[in-house]
Protein backbone atom coordinates (compact mmCIF):
# COMPACT_ATOMS: atom_id res chain seq x y z
CA UNK A 1 0.00 0.00 0.00
CA UNK A 2 0.75 3.38 -0.42
CA UNK A 3 3.17 4.93 2.18
CA UNK A 4 4.03 8.43 3.04
CA UNK A 5 7.26 8.94 5.09
CA UNK A 6 8.82 12.20 6.68
CA UNK A 7 11.88 13.27 8.02
CA UNK A 8 12.94 14.49 10.19
CA UNK A 9 10.40 13.14 12.90
CA UNK A 10 11.25 16.03 15.48
CA UNK A 11 13.02 19.66 14.95
CA UNK A 12 13.82 21.79 17.51
CA UNK A 13 14.85 25.18 16.51
CA UNK A 14 16.23 28.73 18.06
CA UNK A 15 13.81 31.47 16.73
CA UNK A 16 14.78 33.36 13.80
CA UNK A 17 16.35 29.65 12.28
CA UNK A 18 15.51 28.25 9.17
CA UNK A 19 13.24 25.01 9.38
CA UNK A 20 12.85 22.55 6.38
CA UNK A 21 10.78 19.53 6.29
CA UNK A 22 10.60 16.58 3.70
CA UNK A 23 7.97 14.23 2.85
CA UNK A 24 8.45 11.07 0.61
CA UNK A 25 6.13 8.68 -0.89
CA UNK A 26 6.74 5.34 -1.74
CA UNK A 27 4.02 5.91 -5.05
CA UNK A 28 3.54 8.57 -7.43
CA UNK A 29 1.04 11.11 -6.33
CA UNK A 30 -1.42 12.88 -8.21
CA UNK A 31 -0.97 15.85 -5.56
CA UNK A 32 0.08 16.55 -2.28
CA UNK A 33 -1.32 18.78 0.35
CA UNK A 34 -0.11 20.34 3.78
CA UNK A 35 -1.48 20.88 6.84
CA UNK A 36 -0.33 22.23 10.44
CA UNK A 37 -1.49 20.91 13.61
CA UNK A 38 -1.08 22.64 16.99
CA UNK A 39 -0.22 20.97 19.65
CA UNK A 40 -4.02 19.74 21.60
CA UNK A 41 -5.05 20.71 18.34
CA UNK A 42 -6.29 19.49 14.78
CA UNK A 43 -4.97 20.08 11.53
CA UNK A 44 -5.51 22.82 9.42
CA UNK A 45 -4.94 22.94 5.53
CA UNK A 46 -2.43 25.28 4.50
CA UNK A 47 -1.48 24.29 0.65
CA UNK A 48 -2.05 21.89 -1.80
CA UNK A 49 0.52 21.44 -5.32
CA UNK A 50 -0.45 19.72 -8.02
CA UNK A 51 2.49 20.22 -10.82
CA UNK A 52 5.73 18.93 -10.91
CA UNK A 53 8.38 20.34 -9.75
CA UNK A 54 6.05 23.26 -8.38
CA UNK A 55 7.08 26.16 -5.56
CA UNK A 56 4.29 27.92 -3.82
CA UNK A 57 5.16 30.51 -1.06
CA UNK A 58 3.20 32.13 1.71
CA UNK A 59 4.75 34.94 3.42
CA UNK A 60 7.43 32.90 5.37
CA UNK A 61 6.92 29.61 4.16
CA UNK A 62 7.63 28.01 0.83
CA UNK A 63 6.51 24.57 -0.19
CA UNK A 64 7.59 22.51 -3.26
CA UNK A 65 6.58 19.36 -5.24
CA UNK A 66 9.48 17.07 -6.72
CA UNK A 67 9.41 16.64 -10.75
CA UNK A 68 8.52 13.15 -10.69
CA UNK A 69 5.66 13.78 -8.01
CA UNK A 70 7.08 11.39 -5.62
CA UNK A 71 8.23 13.83 -2.93
CA UNK A 72 7.69 17.49 -1.60
CA UNK A 73 9.25 20.00 0.78
CA UNK A 74 8.27 23.02 3.05
CA UNK A 75 10.43 25.35 4.23
CA UNK A 76 9.97 27.86 7.25
CA UNK A 77 12.00 30.85 7.02
CA UNK A 78 13.30 32.92 10.18
CA UNK A 79 10.70 31.03 12.65
CA UNK A 80 8.70 32.68 15.23
CA UNK A 81 7.06 31.29 17.76
CA UNK A 82 3.87 30.89 16.14
CA UNK A 83 5.28 28.18 13.91
CA UNK A 84 5.35 25.89 16.67
CA UNK A 85 3.53 22.62 15.89
CA UNK A 86 3.63 19.48 13.75
CA UNK A 87 3.50 19.64 9.79
CA UNK A 88 2.13 17.05 7.89
CA UNK A 89 1.89 16.27 3.95
CA UNK A 90 -0.96 14.31 3.01
CA UNK A 91 -0.59 12.68 -0.58
CA UNK A 92 -3.16 11.40 -2.57
CA UNK A 93 -2.74 8.43 -5.45
CA UNK A 94 -4.23 9.32 -8.93
CA UNK A 95 -7.31 8.10 -9.49
CA UNK A 96 -7.91 7.44 -5.76
CA UNK A 97 -10.91 9.10 -2.97
CA UNK A 98 -9.10 9.78 -0.49
CA UNK A 99 -5.56 11.08 0.69
CA UNK A 100 -2.62 9.08 2.99
CA UNK A 101 -0.93 11.58 5.59
CA UNK A 102 2.67 11.28 5.95
CA UNK A 103 4.09 10.68 9.84
CA UNK A 104 4.65 14.51 10.09
CA UNK A 105 7.07 16.52 11.55
CA UNK A 106 6.95 18.13 14.83
CA UNK A 107 8.64 21.59 15.19
CA UNK A 108 9.58 23.66 18.50
CA UNK A 109 10.69 26.99 18.46
CA UNK A 110 13.00 28.08 21.12
CA UNK A 111 12.49 32.09 22.13
CA UNK B 1 -21.31 27.77 9.76
CA UNK B 2 -20.12 25.49 12.82
CA UNK B 3 -17.82 23.41 10.35
CA UNK B 4 -17.02 19.62 11.42
CA UNK B 5 -18.44 18.97 14.79
CA UNK B 6 -18.07 16.23 16.42
CA UNK B 7 -19.26 14.36 19.64
CA UNK B 8 -18.24 13.19 22.22
CA UNK B 9 -14.60 14.87 22.68
CA UNK B 10 -13.33 12.41 25.61
CA UNK B 11 -14.76 8.86 26.42
CA UNK B 12 -13.72 6.18 28.70
CA UNK B 13 -14.77 2.79 27.71
CA UNK B 14 -14.02 -0.47 29.27
CA UNK B 15 -12.64 -3.21 27.02
CA UNK B 16 -15.87 -4.94 25.51
CA UNK B 17 -17.82 -2.37 25.23
CA UNK B 18 -19.49 -0.43 21.88
CA UNK B 19 -19.82 2.93 21.30
CA UNK B 20 -20.80 5.43 17.92
CA UNK B 21 -18.78 8.39 17.74
CA UNK B 22 -21.03 11.51 15.74
CA UNK B 23 -19.78 13.85 13.45
CA UNK B 24 -21.49 16.14 11.40
CA UNK B 25 -20.87 18.71 8.66
CA UNK B 26 -23.13 21.55 7.76
CA UNK B 27 -21.04 22.79 4.86
CA UNK B 28 -22.61 20.66 2.43
CA UNK B 29 -19.97 18.27 1.86
CA UNK B 30 -20.07 15.38 -0.29
CA UNK B 31 -16.73 13.64 0.86
CA UNK B 32 -16.35 12.63 4.93
CA UNK B 33 -13.36 10.73 6.08
CA UNK B 34 -12.76 9.08 9.58
CA UNK B 35 -9.47 9.33 10.73
CA UNK B 36 -7.34 8.46 14.10
CA UNK B 37 -4.07 9.56 15.61
CA UNK B 38 -1.85 7.79 18.21
CA UNK B 39 0.19 9.69 20.54
CA UNK B 40 3.07 11.30 18.13
CA UNK B 41 2.06 9.55 15.27
CA UNK B 42 0.32 10.72 11.88
CA UNK B 43 -3.03 10.14 10.53
CA UNK B 44 -4.31 7.12 9.72
CA UNK B 45 -7.69 6.66 7.87
CA UNK B 46 -10.37 4.53 9.24
CA UNK B 47 -12.85 4.43 6.55
CA UNK B 48 -14.12 6.97 3.90
CA UNK B 49 -17.45 8.19 1.83
CA UNK B 50 -17.63 10.03 -1.13
CA UNK B 51 -21.51 10.30 -0.65
CA UNK B 52 -24.38 9.68 1.02
CA UNK B 53 -25.23 5.50 0.63
CA UNK B 54 -21.75 5.03 0.30
CA UNK B 55 -18.55 4.10 2.24
CA UNK B 56 -15.11 2.70 1.50
CA UNK B 57 -12.63 1.25 3.91
CA UNK B 58 -9.14 3.03 4.21
CA UNK B 59 -5.77 2.02 5.81
CA UNK B 60 -7.01 0.71 9.60
CA UNK B 61 -10.69 -0.28 9.31
CA UNK B 62 -10.83 -3.37 11.30
CA UNK B 63 -12.86 -3.19 14.77
CA UNK B 64 -14.69 -0.23 13.16
CA UNK B 65 -17.86 0.31 11.35
CA UNK B 66 -19.27 3.02 9.75
CA UNK B 67 -23.12 4.41 7.62
CA UNK B 68 -23.86 7.46 5.28
CA UNK B 69 -27.25 7.75 5.15
CA UNK B 70 -27.26 11.62 5.00
CA UNK B 71 -25.02 14.09 3.53
CA UNK B 72 -23.99 15.99 6.87
CA UNK B 73 -23.79 12.90 9.15
CA UNK B 74 -20.78 10.16 8.93
CA UNK B 75 -21.08 8.38 12.39
CA UNK B 76 -18.46 5.93 13.00
CA UNK B 77 -19.06 2.68 15.24
CA UNK B 78 -16.67 0.96 17.79
CA UNK B 79 -17.80 -2.84 18.72
CA UNK B 80 -16.18 -4.52 21.27
CA UNK B 81 -13.78 -1.83 22.12
CA UNK B 82 -9.74 -2.48 22.58
CA UNK B 83 -6.85 -1.16 24.31
CA UNK B 84 -5.29 -0.60 21.01
CA UNK B 85 -8.34 1.62 19.79
CA UNK B 86 -7.24 3.74 22.36
CA UNK B 87 -5.97 7.31 20.69
CA UNK B 88 -7.88 10.46 19.69
CA UNK B 89 -10.65 10.45 15.95
CA UNK B 90 -10.45 12.87 13.66
CA UNK B 91 -13.37 13.43 11.26
CA UNK B 92 -12.53 15.55 8.32
CA UNK B 93 -14.89 16.43 5.17
CA UNK B 94 -14.05 17.48 2.10
CA UNK B 95 -16.13 19.41 -1.35
CA UNK B 96 -14.78 17.25 -3.81
CA UNK B 97 -11.97 14.68 -3.82
CA UNK B 98 -9.26 15.58 -2.55
CA UNK B 99 -6.79 17.65 -4.86
CA UNK B 100 -10.14 18.24 -6.99
CA UNK B 101 -9.41 21.60 -7.85
CA UNK B 102 -10.48 24.24 -5.21
CA UNK B 103 -12.82 22.04 -3.78
CA UNK B 104 -10.44 19.43 -2.12
CA UNK B 105 -9.41 20.77 1.04
CA UNK B 106 -9.90 18.40 4.35
CA UNK B 107 -11.75 20.32 7.00
CA UNK B 108 -11.19 18.67 10.24
CA UNK B 109 -13.34 18.23 13.38
CA UNK B 110 -11.67 19.31 16.94
CA UNK B 111 -11.22 15.55 17.65
CA UNK B 112 -12.55 12.84 20.01
CA UNK B 113 -10.36 11.32 22.87
CA UNK B 114 -11.15 7.70 23.16
CA UNK B 115 -9.28 5.64 25.88
CA UNK B 116 -10.05 2.28 26.58
CA UNK B 117 -9.14 0.52 29.51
Amino acid sequence: GQQVMQIPQYQHVQEGEDFTTYCNSSTTLSNIQWYKQRPGGHPVFLIQLVKSGEVKKQKRLTFQFGEAKKNSSLHITATQTTDVGTYFCAGRQTGANNLFFGTGTRLTVIP
Amino acid sequence: NAGVTQTPKFRILKIGQSMTLQCTQDMNHNYMYWYRQDPGMGLKLIYYSVGAGITDKGEVPNGYNVSRSTTEDFPLRLELAAPSQTSVYFCASSYGAPGQGNTGELFFGEGSRLTVL
